[in-house]
């Protein structure tokens, strides 16, 4: 299958801080991205989606201010969590979709710890 | 947005076994419904999918069954191995292209 990149695999950062969390697909020219976040042994929440060149969609309750989505290209998406809070930790995870209503591929995911 | 249940949360089942898993959904508009496998520690992974024309399909030993007027479908594995060992999760994807994740089941195939 396609590959999904996800980069850091793990970070540190303090409360207050901004983390930036990066999403590539290698080999494929991913049309949408999805950002989703996953608690321990718990299922993946659908953050939001982003088509490439357009603004996010957030799901309803996801703040929008805080969890910064851009997806400037066909292969790159960022999320960016603002004024990082420990509640803020969590294991986030994007997947990358080529073509509409088709498999879409996840990343290896971030664990975001904030102290 | 759509809402989907997966049942059961966890699973266990003698190997050889077979196991079922099953999910509904709310949006009647959702087309595409893909099932994932997560080994511990890894991503999540597609093992099959089915669209909203057709009924069933099948791939060795996995089949998934979906019942639209329902607004349900299902995961069969049979002759279950150890190696089936993962949590699964059913996802229903939208007419908009939004994939909606089930709950997760913990399935544990017992040597």
């Amino acid at each position: 299958g396609a590959v999904v990149s996800q980069h850091p695999s793990r970070v540190i950062c303090k409360s207050g801080t901004s983390v930036k969390i990066e999403c590539r697909s290698l080999d494929f020219q991913a049309t949408t991205m999805f950002w989703y976040r996953q608690f321990p042994k718990k299922s993946l929440m659908l953050m939001a989606t982003s088509n490439e060149g357009s603004k996010a969609t957030y799901e309803q309750g996801v703040e929008k201010d805080k969890f910064l989505i851009n997806h400037a290209s066909l292969t790159l998406s960022t999320l960016t969590v603002t004024s990082a809070h420990p509640e803020d930790s969590s294991f986030y995870i994007c997947s990358a979709s080529g073509t509409p209503n088709t498999e879409a591929f996840f990343g290896q995911g971030t664990r975001l710890t904030v102290v | 947005g759509e809402n989907v249940e997966q049942h059961p949360s966890t699973l266990s089942v003698q190997e050889g076994d077979s196991a079922v898993i099953k999910c509904t959904y709310s949006d009647s508009a959702s087309n595409y419904f893909p099932w994932y496998k997560q080994e511990l520690g890894k991503r999540p992974q597609l093992i099959i999918d089915i669209r909203s024309n057709v009924g069933e399909k099948k791939d060795q030993r996995i089949a998934v069954t979906l019942n639209k007027t329902a607004k349900h479908f299902s995961l069969h594995i049979t002759e279950t191995q150890p190696e089936d060992s993962a949590v699964y999760f059913c996802a229903a994807v939208s007419a908009g292209n939004q994939f909606y994740f089930g709950t997760g089941t913990s399935l544990t195939v017992i040597p």
